[in-house]
């Protein structure tokens, strides 16, 4: 079946500070989603990449979504003490609203 | 904005005991409802997706006649933990997609925390 890979489990950074987590696809998606989640808390939604190559900005996150439709990444700089929690991608295959999440990156934010 | 609400948030049950878990969108019409579960440090788990009106559909190694889900209207999915156990114990989401016009293709419930004595 589908598998979503995520790295890295865990990253801690000095806050200002930038980092990148990654996801892989072992199969090819329709579209990948990104949630946070914070501890104790539920899965907020943030985005949503549909296209090859496709580029999106929320601020200081920046989302991307590879050619193949295979990989992506959310790149976030100058860390601050609002962004620690859990970054989880979400791939969806088929258009059947079915998401296979990644392990996550846990994010821990030294001040 | 699209709201799903999930009830209750956290139950702590004895060994044995059947739960039930509801999830209700609360604006607009769910045609299809997930339901998730998350053991602490760990990732999002599919277990299931339910069509209004029809049998759901269970993820491979997900017991059926232990995680009993019923989807009984637009608005309403239930999640029934028969006789739990300590194992059983877990945070369970369920997320709804539908008619709703929204920059988002799911919404989630805040989760239920169920912990078995």
């Amino acid at each position: 079946g589908q598998q979503v890979m995520q790295i890295p489990q865990y990253q801690h950074v000095q806050e200002g500070e930038d980092f990148t987590t990654y996801c892989n696809s072992s199969t090819t998606l329709s579209n990948i989603q990104w949630y946070k989640q914070r501890p104790g808390g539920h899965p907020v939604f943030l985005i949503q990449l549909v296209k090859s190559g496709e580029v999106k900005k929320q601020k200081r996150l920046t989302f991307q979504f590879g050619e193949a439709k295979k990989n992506s990444s959310l790149h976030i700089t100058a860390t601050q003490t609002t962004d620690v929690g859990t970054y989880f991608c979400a791939g969806e295959a088929s258009n059947d609203y079915k998401l296979s999440f990644g392990a996550g990156t846990t994010v821990t934010v030294r001040a | 904005g699209a709201v799903v609400s999930q009830h209750p948030s956290w139950v702590i049950c004895k060994s044995g005991t059947s739960v039930k878990i509801e999830c209700r969108s609360l604006d607009f019409q769910a045609t299809t409802m997930f339901w998730y579960r998350q053991f602490p440090k760990q990732s999002l788990m599919l277990m299931a997706t339910s069509n209004e009106g029809s049998k759901a559909t269970y993820e491979q190694g997900v017991e059926k006649d232990k995680f009993l889900i019923n989807h009984a209207s637009l608005t309403l999915s239930t999640l029934t933990v028969t006789s739990a156990h300590p194992e059983d114990s877990s945070f369970y989401i369920c997320s709804a997609s539908g008619t709703v016009l929204s920059n988002q293709p799911q919404h989630f419930g805040d989760g239920t925390r169920l912990s078995i004595l």
